[in-house]
């Protein structure tokens, strides 16, 4: 159980387009969904959370406009990175969290996708 | 503000032998604190978990962590690894309010290399 995808796993894009990733809890409703960024051999920092039907939070120093954050069902949450550029390529993972059939203290984290701007 | 310190970010030690990563970390509220293992470009799993109750958590692949709250750390410990072990694994640390889980705070992870 717990079980949370990421699609797509890697892509490729050039400067300039936009690029939307998106993150599924497959088997638990995520009231709460986390997306995380991981720069080579870094730790993981936190970009944004998201709750079902509002308006995402994100952390300072992470532009809202660049980094479009939806959340419009208990189970897919979306984000797209606008305008992309070299600087924004880095390991994009989300993570979610649910108050039925999962512990509502704990993060499952998708597999993760790695984007590269070129 | 909460922090998370792992103090080595790299620690070899050979098969079968017993292994400490350590992690420290500071906040001025209670913290749910957690140990995720990484694997070369894959997401993170998780592998155990303090919420409250007994400070000694056992967690999944024979790993075990124990809570100090004097000293703020949260150790992870296994008796005798193997060279699957070998990967990244974070410490991280999260405030609770009453709606649930709060983002997570990482440390910069402790690489993990098992040597034959």
């Amino acid at each position: 159980g717990a079980v949370v995808s990421q699609h797509p796993s890697r892509v490729i894009c050039k400067s300039g387009t936009s690029v939307k990733i998106e993150c599924r809890s497959l088997d638990f409703q995520a009231t709460t969904m986390f997306w995380y960024r991981q720069f080579p051999k870094q730790s993981l920092m936190l970009m944004a959370t998201s709750n079902e039907g509002s308006k995402a939070t994100y952390e300072q120093g992470v532009e809202k406009d660049k980094f479009l954050i939806n959340h419009a069902s208990l189970t897919l949450s979306t984000l797209t990175v606008t305008s992309a550029h070299p600087e924004d390529s880095s390991f994009y993972i989300c993570s979610a969290s649910g108050t039925s059939g999962v512990s509502q203290e704990t993060q499952y984290f998708g597999p993760g996708t790695r984007l590269l701007v070129l | 503000a909460q922090s998370v310190t792992q103090l080595d970010s790299q620690v070899p030690v050979f098969e079968e032998a017993p292994v400490e990563l350590r992690c420290n970390y500071s906040s001025s509220v209670s913290v749910y604190l957690f140990w995720y293992v990484q694997y070369p470009n894959q997401g993170l799993q998780l592998l155990l978990k303090y919420l409250s109750g007994s400070t000694l958590v056992k967690g999944i692949n024979g790993f075990e962590a124990e809570f100090n709250k004097s000293q703020t750390s949260f150790h992870l410990r296994k008796p005798s690894v193997h060279i699957s072990d070998t990967a990244e694994y974070f410490c991280a640390v999260s405030s609770y309010s009453g709606g649930g889980a709060d983002g997570l705070t990482f440390g910069k992870g402790t690489h993990l290399i098992i040597q034959p």
